[in-house]
């Protein structure tokens, strides 16, 4: 059946350095893909998406890639803070923005002071 | 706060007990969703609405699931005869033209 995995459990990074995090799909079907922040306790916070039409979108400090080619999707943090320090899930849906979501596993961004 | 609510936080129950939680959507989105979320785990999809309508449901709803949504504005989902594997955190989302977004889920312990 059809999955969103990531490829790594873990990243440590420097506070200050970029981090990219990845994310593959295997439905070739997505148009519409997001990023989400789970901290501890909480549930899943909505950093940024983007749809099957576009290949980049830029946030505040993040940056949401799509390469529709290989089924890959990355986020990348500019300047990671501390407070970067999160779960981090990339989703997926064939139908569009306001639809169910097929998540990934997860992978834990630990930002080193 | 105008975001997603969830109540209760958290749940401690005996197993065979029967559990019921609310979600509160933000206000005017008409998409209600539920997930299920175990440690390590991404969210599943459970099931979701549109107004009052339930228009899916995963395989994973046995029958001793059921949610409602009476009036297309909050929403309950009920847990009858609690079984231990059924500890998890349990998330709600509502959405209208964007991405889905979250409450703080409701963390139920079977013991």
């Amino acid at each position: 059946g059809e999955s969103v995995g990531l490829h790594l459990p873990t990243l440590s990074v420097q506070e200050g350095d970029n981090s990219i995090i990845n994310c593959a799909y295997s439905n070739s079907a997505s148009d519409y893909f997001i990023w989400y922040k789970q901290e501890s306790g909480k549930g899943p916070q909505f950093i940024i998406d983007i749809r099957s039409n576009m290949d980049k979108r830029q946030g505040q400090r993040v940056t949401v890639l799509l390469n529709k080619t290989v089924k890959h999707l990355s986020l990348q943090i500019a300047a990671t803070q501390p407070g970067d320090s999160a779960v981090y899930f990339c989703a997926e849906s064939p139908t569009g923005a306001n639809s169910k979501l097929t998540f990934g596993k997860g992978i834990t961004l630990s930002v080193r002071p | 706060d105008t975001g997603v609510s969830q109540n209760p936080r958290h749940k401690i129950t005996k197993r065979g007990q029967n559990v019921t939680f609310r979600c509160d959507p933000i206000s005017e989105h008409n998409r209600l969703y539920w997930y299920r979320q175990t440690l390590g785990q991404g969210p599943e999809f459970l099931t979701y609405f549109q107004n009052e309508a339930q228009l899916e449901k995963s395989r994973l709803l046995s029958d001793r699931f059921s949610a409602e949504r009476p009036k297309g504005s909050f929403s309950t989902l009920e847990i009858q005869r609690t079984e231990q594997g059924d500890s998890a955190m349990y998330l709600c989302a509502s959405s209208f033209e964007g991405g889905l977004y979250f409450g703080p889920g409701t963390r139920l312990t079977v013991t």
